[in-house]
């Protein structure tokens, strides 16, 4: 049973690119979390998300920013026209069941994002 | 809703020497305890949890935390780090509807 797959490991944007990062949950996972981790800092969580549904978005920067966790396919983050502070680690996290309670988060790699 | 605070950032310690990294949380219901691990250019690992029962609760890699109501705090120790323990652990903590982590404490283990 593979983990959480997130790809890719690294990225490399030039200012004003998009950026897309991947992530495929646990087989039988349906709940998905996205954080990030700014160098030096904690994580900051941005979004969760259900197969279709965005639960709860309230961490996410509202302009380019977007997250989507389709009925098939991986859960992507997207980030339009990046700026250098966009650099950073950003983590995805799956769970069988809703946020909360006793359910563990399982974590991806990540993917570090690096704006040039 | 809950928070959790991690009281120190860097937690430098010599090898063999026992450690503690503090967590406190705040939260108005009933809450479930984890800490993760992670390790350099990795992911978070689960490194111990504690959701009813004993309030001392045994991990991976010789960990272990103890669940203190009255306090609100979910200390994690170590009697006797390795080098290999180098890494940031973050504590979380999780009621029926969220989950939050703190900042995170850096542990270096020096030779």
């Amino acid at each position: 049973n593979a983990g959480v797959m997130q790809n890719p490991r690294h990225l490399v944007r030039r200012r004003g690119q998009e950026a897309r990062l991947r992530c495929s949950p646990m087989k039988g996972h349906s709940h998905v979390y996205w954080y990030r981790q700014l160098p030096e800092e904690g994580l900051k969580f941005m979004v969760y998300l259900q197969k279709e549904n965005i639960i709860d978005e309230s961490g996410m920067p509202k302009e380019r920013f977007s997250a989507e966790f389709p009925k098939e396919g991986p859960s992507i983050l997207r980030i339009q026209q990046v700026v250098r502070g966009d650099s950073a680690a950003y983590f995805c996290a799956s769970s069988p069941s809703r946020r909360g309670g006793n359910t563990e988060a399982f974590f991806g790699q990540g993917t570090r994002l690096t704006v040039v | 809703a809950q928070s959790v605070t991690q009281l120190d950032s860097q937690v430098p310690v010599f090898e063999e020497a026992p450690v503690e990294l503090r967590c406190n949380y705040s939260s108005s219901v009933s809450v479930y305890l984890f800490w993760y691990v992670q390790y350099p250019n990795q992911g978070l690992q689960l490194l111990l949890k504690y959701l009813s029962g004993s309030t001392l609760v045994k991990g991976i890699n010789g960990f272990e935390a103890e669940f203190n109501k009255s306090q609100t705090s979910f200390h994690l120790r170590k009697p006797s780090v390795h080098i290999s323990d180098t890494a940031e652990y973050f504590c979380a903590v999780s009621d029926n509807n969220d989950m939050r982590f703190g900042a995170g404490t850096r542990l270096t283990v020096k030779p």
